[in-house]
């Protein structure tokens, strides 16, 4: 089956250190997002690529890094830059088209900062 | 720039109609979409709108939108208690790979 996911669900990470969230899709979709989920906010948008190799800031990008290297995968590292970083993380992919951009979600990692 | 709002909170009895509201404010918004989340879960897509139209419907699901007063509404038509969960109103401003805006989302809850 196609899909989208996500690892780790649960990552633990100390002050100071960097972590590295995994999300692959094999929907042969061409774009991929990071969006951050707080209690009460909503979906906020890290980074997005709409093709391999090229990826745009989102409205919170600071603290954050990401890599386009493949087309199935889009790596999202939280950098110790970052002052907040417990969050539900989502990963989504969508196919290229002119349409309606129906996203595809992962089921999310829980970073929790110790 | 872009905003979507809606109600945080909404309470229903099992077998009525919910009407999640949502307004936006970016009036060149080309579709309109709504999203449910379970906890701890992804999310995933209920249905979506273009901007064009007035109404969709999509079995127990009925969406309309006043593109005028840039207001958005999720009907469920007997609302059962597994409908209740989180529901996030989302709108992009131009067509293809345009990251969507969300709102902060409204959770439903059904009493039996």
């Amino acid at each position: 089956d196609g899909g989208i996911t996500q690892s780790p669900k649960y990552l633990f990470r100390k002050e100071g250190q960097n972590v590295t969230l995994s999300c692959e899709q094999n929907l042969n979709h061409d774009a991929m997002y990071w969006y951050r989920q707080d209690p009460g906010q909503g979906l906020r948008l890290i980074y997005y690529s709409q093709i391999v190799n090229d990826f745009q800031k989102g409205d919170i990008a600071e603290g954050y890094s990401v890599s386009r290297e493949k087309k199935e995968s889009f790596p999202l590292t939280v950098t110790s830059a970052q002052k907040n970083p417990t969050a539900f993380y989502l990963c989504a992919s969508s196919r290229q088209g002119s349409g309606a951009n129906v996203l595809t979600f992962g089921a999310g990692s829980r970073l929790t900062v110790l | 720039g872009e905003d979507v709002e809606q109600s945080l909170f909404l309470s229903v009895r099992e077998g009525d109609s919910s009407v999640i509201n949502c307004t936006y404010t970016d009036s060149s918004s080309t579709y309109l979409y709504w999203y449910k989340q379970e906890p701890g879960a992804g999310l995933q897509l209920l249905t979506y709108i273009f901007s064009n139209m007035d109404m969709k419907q999509d079995q127990r699901l009925t969406v309309l939108l006043n593109k005028k007063d840039k207001h958005l509404s999720l009907r469920i038509a007997d609302t059962q208690t597994g409908d209740s969960t989180i529901y996030f109103c989302a709108e992009t401003i131009r067509s293809g790979n345009t990251p969507l805006v969300f709102g902060k989302g409204t959770r439903l809850s059904v009493i039996a």
